[in-house]
């Protein structure tokens, strides 16, 4: 199935810098999703983006749903180390009549925090 | 919120095996999945299921069925466990009634194939 290129593939950073990465598809989705994925648990959802241009805020967490519906981006600011670990993008086609495609994931972000 | 619930968060079992994963919510979503996760190759999407005694093929079903016998449970079973399959197992749920946000996964099971 298809897959989203999510990159990068792994970030190696210093405790208090910036985090961005990012998510493209060849094809276009009207919802996109991002996850966490924390050290021997299951994926959390972090922010859903549902309007192409949209940018939503969650703490220091900072998502755009890219113009063309093609891409979303994911900032982190000032990070700590509770933010270690696997960061997942998701997009979605949601129907009018009430129906939906399901999840296309990205790869993963692996985030790796040296303090 | 939604409890997705995976039933061991470790497994270890030998090869040939028939082995178990069993998966249960409590917040009555209709569509649930199995996924498995290795390093490099992302979440990848063995069966899913819309209703009861319904089942999907994913992308990878291969040595894996599933059973949907109740709304609330959904089992990943191995007919005969191999070493390749060794791997984190991740049951996911989802409810359009929600709005289509996105899944609910659980903690995740930890396979060993010895």
């Amino acid at each position: 199935g298809q897959q989203l290129n999510q990159s990068p593939q792994s970030m190696f950073i210093q405790e208090g810098e910036d985090v961005s990465m990012n998510c493209t598809s060849s094809s276009i989705f009207n919802t996109w999703l991002w996850y966490k994925q924390d050290p021997g648990e299951g994926p959390v959802l972090l922010i859903a983006l549902y309007k192409a241009g949209e940018l939503t805020s969650n703490g220091r967490l900072t998502a755009q749903f890219g113009i063309t519906r093609k891409d979303s981006f994911l900032n982190i600011s000032a990070s700590i180390p509770s933010d270690v670990g696997i960061y997942f993008c998701a997009g979605r086609v949601l129907y009018s009549g009430g129906g939906a495609d399901g999840l296309t994931f990205g790869k993963g972000t692996h985030l790796i925090i040296q303090p | 919120d939604v409890k997705v619930t995976q039933s061991s968060r470790y497994l270890v079992k030998r090869t040939g095996e028939k082995v178990f994963l069993e998966c249960v919510q409590d917040m009555d979503h209709e569509n649930m999945f199995w996924y498995r996760q290795d390093p490099g190759l992302g979440l990848r999407l063995i069966y899913f299921s819309y209703d009861v005694k319904m089942k999907e093929k994913g992308d990878i079903p291969e040595g894996y069925s599933v059973s949907r016998e109740k709304k609330e449970r959904f089992s990943l079973i191995l007919e005969s466990a191999s070493t390749n399959q060794t791997s984190m197992y991740l049951c996911a749920t989802d409810s359009l009634r929600t709005g289509g946000s996105g899944y609910t996964f659980g903690s995740g099971t930890r396979l060993t194939v010895v």
